[in-house]
């Protein structure tokens, strides 16, 4: 079964600060994955896609890497701000799976400033 | 572009009822999922569709339907509302392998 789980479920650091999020999934065979931003109640927001074949997605502060091997991604944010607080979540196409995508259940991000 | 729209954004029903859910996709793009997201939780894959047929399902039962019309726009309808139905119904168009999500309709049930 494909499974998707992020650590840690919860997160506070002060403004200013590096960070990084953690995904791992459990099947190496994957087609994408896909970062997203989900304030409080709110739809979700695509932050970076990483395709099978590559390594890493930048995209102003966020860089995102891929480990397929290892079924490890992460997350790294640089000089985090406050309007950064929200709840992250990994998404994985897995081949296995179709065209679903497969969720972890996300990190709750708070930046104090 | 718009980006993929969702209505209502909150609706409250009862146990029993029947609830109609609509999206309508990112311009240029054919197909739209759709995801339950409890609270605290990540979203779950329900169903896609793609030129007007269900092409994937995900563990649901027949309570849930669909709907794809030739414009791409998509329905979501529930039969016999349980209170466990009470989550954040979220579409996702895509193109290219990237999904993209509307807001959500918040689903209360009573």
């Amino acid at each position: 079964k494909q499974e998707v789980t992020q650590i840690p479920a919860a997160l506070s650091v002060p403004e200013g600060e590096n960070l990084v999020l953690n995904c791992s999934f459990t099947d190496s065979a994957i087609y994408n994955l896909q970062w997203f931003r989900q304030d409080p109640g709110k739809g979700l927001t695509s932050l970076l896609l990483i395709q099978s074949s590559q390594r890493e997605q930048t995209s102003g502060r966020l860089n995102a890497s891929l480990d397929k091997s290892s079924g490890r991604s992460t997350l790294y944010i640089a000089a985090s701000q406050p309007g950064d607080s929200a709840t992250y979540l990994c998404a994985v196409k897995f081949n296995q799976a179709g065209t679903a995508l497969i969720f972890g259940k996300g990190t709750t991000l708070s930046v104090s400033s | 572009d718009a980006g993929v729209t969702q209505s209502p954004t909150h609706l409250i029903k009862t146990r029993g009822q029947q609830v109609t859910l609509r999206c309508s996709p990112k311009s240029g793009h054919d197909t739209v999922s759709w995801y339950q997201q409890a609270l605290g939780q990540g979203p779950q894959f329900i169903f896609q569709y793609y030129e007007e047929e269900e092409r994937q399902r995900g563990n649901f039962p027949d309570r849930f339907s669909g709907h794809q019309f030739p414009n791409y726009s998509s329905e979501l309808n529930v039969n016999a509302l349980l209170l466990g139905d009470s989550a954040l119904y979220l579409c996702a168009s895509s193109f290219g392998g990237q999904a993209f999500f509307g807001p959500g309709t918040r689903l209360t049930v009573l």
